[in-house]
């Protein structure tokens, strides 16, 4: 199962483009890479997923270089609202076809004014 | 919005009682899923099912038992509640073929006294 690294912590203020960056080096040739949100006392959200090079949605982009050893999520001119723990994770697939998700402990972005 | 509902919100409860934790999607899911997430952690899965009639244990030992006699219920009990079950616990589904994007219910949060 591919583990993932990822700061503990990021500040930032308004305005501003975040970029989280993820490593993964044992990332396996099927596995996926899924970017979640979550904020205090609720459930994670999911953000962004991607395989390979650059992912784009309304809310964020993801990156991943050529040899899939890591990634970043980028929040173009983040708000105060976007202060929440971010997880990078790596699904791993089992022969049944279950996609399992393991979350690590996260990045906690800190928005301020 | 997800449709993914988790009741009750807070539970606290003494030593010994039965418990049981409700979830429910409308979303028409086949995947469900239950994490344990203490304050600060990770999500660590305890169950997850492929579909009516079928559930699987996750990858942290749990005391606790999962159902799925309905596609849209997957309730959680507890027989006998103890201290160390204190947690917040999170419901997920997910479509059939795309686990890595699953949607969470907002959690229930208890506390065995």
């Amino acid at each position: 199962l591919a583990k993932t690294t990822q700061p503990i912590s990021m500040d930032s203020y308004e305005g501003q483009e975040v970029n989280i960056t993820c490593s993964h080096n044992n990332i396996a040739t099927n596995d996926y890479i899924t970017w979640y949100q979550q904020f205090p006392s609720q459930g994670p959200r999911f953000i962004i997923q991607g395989y390979k090079t650059k992912v784009t949605n309304e809310v964020a982009s993801l990156f991943i270089p050529a040899d899939r050893k890591s990634s970043t999520l980028s929040l173009p001119r983040v708000s105060l609202s976007d202060t929440a723990v971010y997880y990078c994770l790596v699904g791993e697939e089992r022969d049944t076809g279950f996609q399992k998700l393991v979350f690590g402990t996260g990045t906690r972005l800190l928005v301020s004014p | 919005e997800a449709d993914i509902y988790q009741t009750p919100r807070y539970l606290v409860i003494g030593t010994g009682k039965k418990i049981t934790l409700e979830c429910s999607q409308t979303m028409g899911h086949d995947k469900m899923y239950w994490y344990q997430q203490d304050p600060g952690m990770e999500l660590h899965l305890i169950h997850y099912s492929y579909g009516v009639n079928s559930t699987e244990k996750g990858d942290l030992s749990s005391e606790s038992t999962v159902s799925r006699i309905r596609t849209e219920h997957f309730p959680l009990t507890l027989e006998s509640a103890r201290p160390s079950h204190t947690s917040q616990y999170l419901c997920a589904s997910s479509e059939w073929d795309n686990s890595y994007e699953q949607y969470f219910g907002p959690g229930t949060r208890l506390t065995v006294t």
